[in-house]
């Protein structure tokens, strides 16, 4: 089974801030099976990134996803109000995993 | 407007049987996937399996195989989680999630990603 950490646990950044999220994998997993979600509470996730670097529907283009190999990133540009939430990677393979999460709040 | 819709949340004992439901709407159900994850109070998504509605064919975590069965019913496009016996430690909130995906002909890969999900139902096991 493919393990996902994710760093850091919990990032504390204002408003406007840039947020870099990481994503590193105990084995390599294809480009094209690694995703984010976001989770707000009280909702279900929404898929934001996938296949590593590009944006689901509707996503804004604040939102940016690169990586490789093993180690993923997420990237918030400028954070806005709506974006403090919490932040799962995926890879969808054969038998799929989530990282544990990285939760964004409001310093 | 492509959805799911799960059951309402459930209150159960320990040892009792339950089967939640995720009926699909405005796609072709027997197109996609769907998966099952869980949230249990405070924590984070663990996948749990999935299922092709097209043939039935399932997958399972190594962590629920065995503990869990996941069907569909594609006269009534609906698929199913279900548990024989429950536990206290079943207690959590159960997503279903439609699989997405395309074949990229110029790279020559396939992009999968859980693109439409249910808003969740409750499970609760308490004596």
């Amino acid at each position: 089974e493919i393990v996902l950490t994710q760093s850091p646990g919990t990032l504390s950044l204002s408003p406007g801030e840039r947020a870099t999220l990481s994503c590193r994998a105990s084995q390599s997993v294809s480009s094209s099976y690694l995703t984010w979600y976001q989770q707000k509470p009280g909702q279900a996730p929404r898929l934001l990134i996938y296949g590593a670097s590009s944006r689901a529907t509707g996503i804004p283009d604040r939102f940016s996803g690169s990586g490789s190999g093993t180690d993923f990133t997420l990237s918030i540009s400028r954070l806005e109000p709506e974006d403090f939430a919490v932040y799962y990677c995926q890879q969808y393979g054969s038998s799929p995993t989530f990282g544990q999460g990285t939760k964004v709040e409001i310093k | 407007e492509v959805q799911l819709v799960q059951s309402g949340a459930e209150v159960k004992k320990p040892g009792e049987s339950l089967k939640i439901s995720c009926k699909g709407s405005g796609y072709s159900f027997t197109s996609y996937w769907i998966n099952w994850v869980r949230q249990m109070p405070g924590k984070g998504l663990e996948w749990m399996g999935r299922i092709d509605p097209s043939d039935s064919y399932t997958n399972y975590s190594p962590s629920f195989e065995g503990h869990v069965t996941i069907s569909a019913d594609t006269s009534i496009d609906t698929a199913y989680l279900q548990w024989s016996s429950l536990k206290a430690s079943d207690t959590a909130m159960y997503y279903c999630a439609r699989r997405g995906g395309f074949y990229n002909w110029n790279d020559g890969n396939h992009y999968y990603y859980m693109d439409v999900w249910g808003k969740g139902t409750t499970v609760t096991v308490s004596s």
